[in-house]
């Protein structure tokens, strides 16, 4: 079966503007969560989706904010971009609160 | 809230020997341990987890091992061959809370043939 698809898997913005990035979770999957990955921080959690409801935020700033459609597919938008917003963003889905797939993430490079 | 450390942090040994990653947790309420397993390009894959209500899980290979009263967990892979070479990640999160998977700095791995 297809497994978590994240759109685009590249991805070079300018200070200041904004992104959005798309993932596409395993059919059936209701749970979405997203992460960031950086050589400093490590994996660190974003916020996660359960049929369309935010049921968990990590601590970034509100420039970070995410949603999921009824499709279970879900978008996350960092508003005003920071160099510091560099990173790989996964994208996990799971039918529940377990067993989490990623897709193989979108990198953003902020310049 | 939780916080996860991983050790070692870079870890080489020769194929076919043994490897072992250890890795601790702060929070109590933690019941979920899934091990992840990264190679370069590609997200991290689900190689293996544990409840808190299991001690041991054995999966061909590798295995995961939880002392809940010293809050740690380990990750165990024998005969090692150079396609696990990869960076290894624990995580621990609390099942019924959503997902909120707190992970631990990771372990590179080098198999060496």
């Amino acid at each position: 079966k297809a497994g978590v698809t994240q759109t685009p898997r590249y991805l070079i913005k300018t200070r200041g503007q904004q992104v959005t990035l798309s993932c596409s979770p395993i059919s059936g999957h209701r749970s979405v969560s997203w992460y960031q990955q950086t050589p400093g921080q490590g994996l660190q959690f974003l916020f996660e989706y359960f049929s369309e409801t935010q049921r968990n935020k990590g601590n970034f700033p509100g420039r970070f904010s995410g949603r999921q459609f009824s499709n279970s597919r879900s978008e996350m938008n960092v508003s005003t971009l920071e160099l510091g917003d560099s990173a790989l963003y996964l994208c996990a889905s799971s039918v529940t609160d377990y067993g989490y797939t990623f897709g193989s993430g979108t990198r953003l490079t902020v310049v | 809230g939780e916080n996860v450390e991983q050790h070692p942090s870079t870890l080489s040994v020769q194929e076919g020997d043994s490897a072992v990653i250890k890795c601790t947790y702060s929070d109590s309420a933690s019941n979920y341990f899934p091990w992840y397993k990264q190679e370069l390009g590609k997200g991290p894959q689900l190689i293996i987890d544990i409840r808190s209500n299991v001690g041991e899980k054995k999966d061909q290979r590798i295995a995961v091992t939880l002392n809940k009263t010293a809050k740690h967990f380990s990750l165990h892979i024998t005969e090692t061959q150079p396609e696990d070479s990869a960076v290894y990640f624990c995580a621990a999160s609390t099942l019924g809370a959503g997902n909120k998977l707190t992970f631990g700095g990771g372990t590179r791995v080098l198999v060496k043939p």
